[in-house]
């Protein structure tokens, strides 16, 4: 089926860094989002993108979190900087229009020390 | 309000017994169900979607859903579960442009 890549799967960064997290959607998909995901269960929205503009944030989705995806490269995710409490794994899911099915990457692990 | 509800935390069955992970839902429109599988250390693969028609949808490994919407649920089954269905399976909705999701039933299959 239709893959969503993610880069990196995994980085260790010291509190205070900025971390930028890429992911490359499905090439015809419009519409692209980040999901937290903590305790390996509980799948918390970040925020979702269209059209190079943030169309709904949740209040995980912070001052220092940014998002962009410049001239149709990757859909990135920018912390900084960061926090204890932003290790989680991330996942970038996209779809072809606001209604129809989500695709989602492998997740990037972040933690952070 | 919209939200989606996963009762059961964690499920464990026997490998060979039949399989059902409950959902239920809270949508005023006409929603867009989902169930997604996630295998440890991976992402979402989706399993199967309910758009409209036939209430009773089939996925992928054998996997079904029963939309209902007298009951408002969206239960996943299986007839007979292999140890590798091991893994946590979210119930998702989708009302327009926003997602909600359930928090996830843990499926433990013991050999």
């Amino acid at each position: 089926g239709p893959k969503v890549l993610q880069i990196p799967s995994h980085q260790i960064i010291d509190m205070g860094q900025m971390v930028t997290l890429n992911c490359d959607p499905v090439s015809n998909h419009l519409y692209f989002y980040w999901y937290k995901q903590i305790l390996g269960q509980q799948m918390e929205f970040l925020v979702n993108f269209y059209n190079g503009k943030v169309m709904e944030k949740s209040k995980l989705f912070k001052d220092q979190f940014s998002v962009e995806r410049p001239d149709g490269s990757y859909f990135t995710l920018k912390i900084q900087p960061t926090a204890l409490e932003d290790s989680a794994v991330y996942f970038c899911a996209s779809s072809v229009t606001g209604g129809n099915t989500l695709y989602f990457g492998e997740g990037s692990r972040l933690i952070v020390v | 309000a919209q939200s989606v509800t996963q009762p059961d935390a964690r499920v464990t069955v026997s490998e060979g017994a039949s399989l059902q992970l409950r959902c239920k839902y809270s949508y005023s429109g006409t929603p867009y169900l989902f169930w997604y599988v996630q295998y440890p250390r991976q992402g979402l693969q989706l399993l199967l979607k309910y758009y409209s028609g036939d209430p009773v949808v089939q996925g992928v490994n054998g996997f079904e859903a029963e939309f209902s919407k007298s009951n408002s649920s969206f239960h996943l089954r299986k007839a007979s579960v292999h140890w590798s269905d091991s893994a946590v399976y979210f119930c998702v909705l989708r009302g327009g442009d926003r997602i909600f999701f359930g928090d996830g039933t843990q499926l433990v299959v013991k050999p």
